[in-house]
């Protein structure tokens, strides 16, 4: 069974902390995502990475930065944390032709106190 | 730049219902995908369906039906005979043909009561 994995379901920070949030995949895709779900807003894109190495900015990169060492995984960091960085945020992954489907994570609820 | 409205954010209907959410999207492309995700409340979304911008074919699996017009930029979800299970957030998004990043619509929050 494929699948997405985010190492935290819940994850509660203080502001100013550094956050790392992981995924992994196990289905070798190219493409992975992280993902900013907020109610009403949907899923905003933050960061995209084609390769190892490699990354996009998406809509929303501001506070964030991203790391892809291994094809599998898939850092986010908030370099600082602050309190409007309160969200769930959600890890994608694909193969490289884009209108392939995303395979998503479960998701980590991230609250910055 | 595209956009995709979800204009309902919330629908609660009783078991057995038929529910129709709707997608709106905006878009100068003439190449593109347009998708259904999605989200029970584990977190975890969901792929539906995929469709592309030349294929106006009215598409049905199972209880779930899709409605893609063109002429009216619209890309509508049916499910009939509703049940509990169908509960979840769905995300209607759309990505162009030469991209990699979809974008999606609000999400409409489906609630089916027993």
């Amino acid at each position: 069974d494929v699948k997405v994995t985010q190492s935290s379901r819940y994850l509660v920070k203080r502001t100013g902390e550094k956050v790392f949030l992981e995924c992994v995949q196990d289905m070798d895709h190219e493409n992975m995502f992280w993902y900013r779900q907020d109610p009403g807003l949907g899923l905003r894109l933050i960061y995209f990475s084609y390769d190892v190495k490699m990354k996009e900015k998406g809509d929303i990169p501001e506070g964030y930065s991203v790391s892809r060492e291994k094809k599998e995984r898939f850092s986010l960091i908030l370099e600082s944390a602050s309190t409007n960085q309160t969200s769930m945020y959600l890890c994608a992954s694909s193969f490289p032709q884009g209108k392939e489907k995303l395979f998503f994570g479960s998701g980590t609820q991230l609250s910055v106190l | 730049a595209q956009k995709v409205t979800q204009a309902q954010t919330e629908i609660s209907v009783v078991e057995k219902e038929d529910v129709t959410l709707d997608c709106v999207y905006e878009t100068r492309d003439t190449t593109y995908y347009l998708f259904w995700y999605k989200q029970p409340p584990s977190g975890e979304l969901v792929f539906l369906i995929r469709r592309n911008s030349f294929d106006e074919q009215n598409e049905i699996s199972g209880r779930y039906s899709w409605n893609f017009q063109k002429s009216t930029s619209s890309f509508n979800f049916t499910i009939t005979a509703s049940q509990v299970v169908d509960s979840a957030v769905y995300f209607c998004a759309f990505l162009f043909n030469a991209g990699n990043m979809l974008t999606f619509g609000g999400g409409t929050r489906l609630m089916v009561k027993p």
